[in-house]
């Protein structure tokens, strides 16, 4: 089975400093790449994704993760983050043509942001 | 396009009681997954339909159970519940399943309290 794992469980930043968050999955064959957010008080969203092709990915609100595929690593960064950026994210990985495990997600990183 | 919705979003039973989820997904959307939500062991997938069928199903006990029909819509049902069984349940839809490399989008969530 495959497993995901986020690095940094909580983060504190100021606003403006540069952002980078780790995620490491242990499959070998063929993945789907994700990475959601969860504000506080709403539902998780889809932040990004990977499923082949340049592997820098950009997704909304300026976030962008880079796939490096010798190093089962999908990182998530932003330049400058920003007090409304303060936030659960979660990276995930789904196997494909696999399936038992569905959409396997890391720990989630809780990210906060001081103004 | 609307989103996916849950319902009810609040739940307090007792224990060996049982309860019924439900799931309505992005219109268009033919795969339905649920996914568990705890502080302890983070997000975990139940299982997924598609197109009326169970394609996967994660390491849960057969206590925890689901449908879906024709419309696409999915139920979500938790029999003779016990305390550990208190989550937050996830449902997520996409066009293609996952083992077909589909991208989830995630509903509000039910709140579930066993008491």
């Amino acid at each position: 089975a495959q497993s995901v794992s986020q690095h940094n469980h909580h983060v504190i930043l100021s606003e403006a400093a540069s952002l980078e968050l780790g995620c490491n999955y242990s499959y070998g064959g063929t993945v789907n790449l994700f990475w959601y957010v969860q504000y506080p008080g709403q539902h998780l969203q889809l932040l990004l994704k990977y499923f082949s092709g340049d592997p820098l990915v950009k997704g909304i609100k300026g976030f962008e993760a880079e796939f490096i595929k010798s190093k089962f690593s999908f990182n998530l960064r932003k330049p400058s983050v920003q007090w409304s950026d303060t936030a659960e994210y979660f990276c995930a990985v789904n196997v494909l043509g696999g399936g038992a495990d569905g959409l396997t997600f890391g720990k989630g990183t809780h990210l906060i942001i001081q103004p | 396009k609307a989103g996916v919705t849950q319902t009810p979003r609040y739940l307090i039973k007792t224990r060996g009681q049982q309860v019924t989820l439900s799931c309505s997904p992005i219109s268009g959307h033919r795969s339905v997954s649920w996914y568990q939500q705890t502080p302890g062991q983070g997000l975990q997938f139940l299982f997924e339909y598609f197109s009326e069928t169970q394609r996967n199903k994660g390491n849960f006990p057969g206590r925890f159970s689901g449908r879906q029909f024709s419309n696409s819509r999915s139920e979500m049902n938790v029999s003779t519940l016990e305390l550990g069984d208190s989550a937050l349940y996830l449902c997520a839809s996409s066009l293609a399943s996952l083992p077909e490399g589909g991208t989830q989008y995630f509903g509000p969530g039910t709140r579930l309290t066993v008491l």
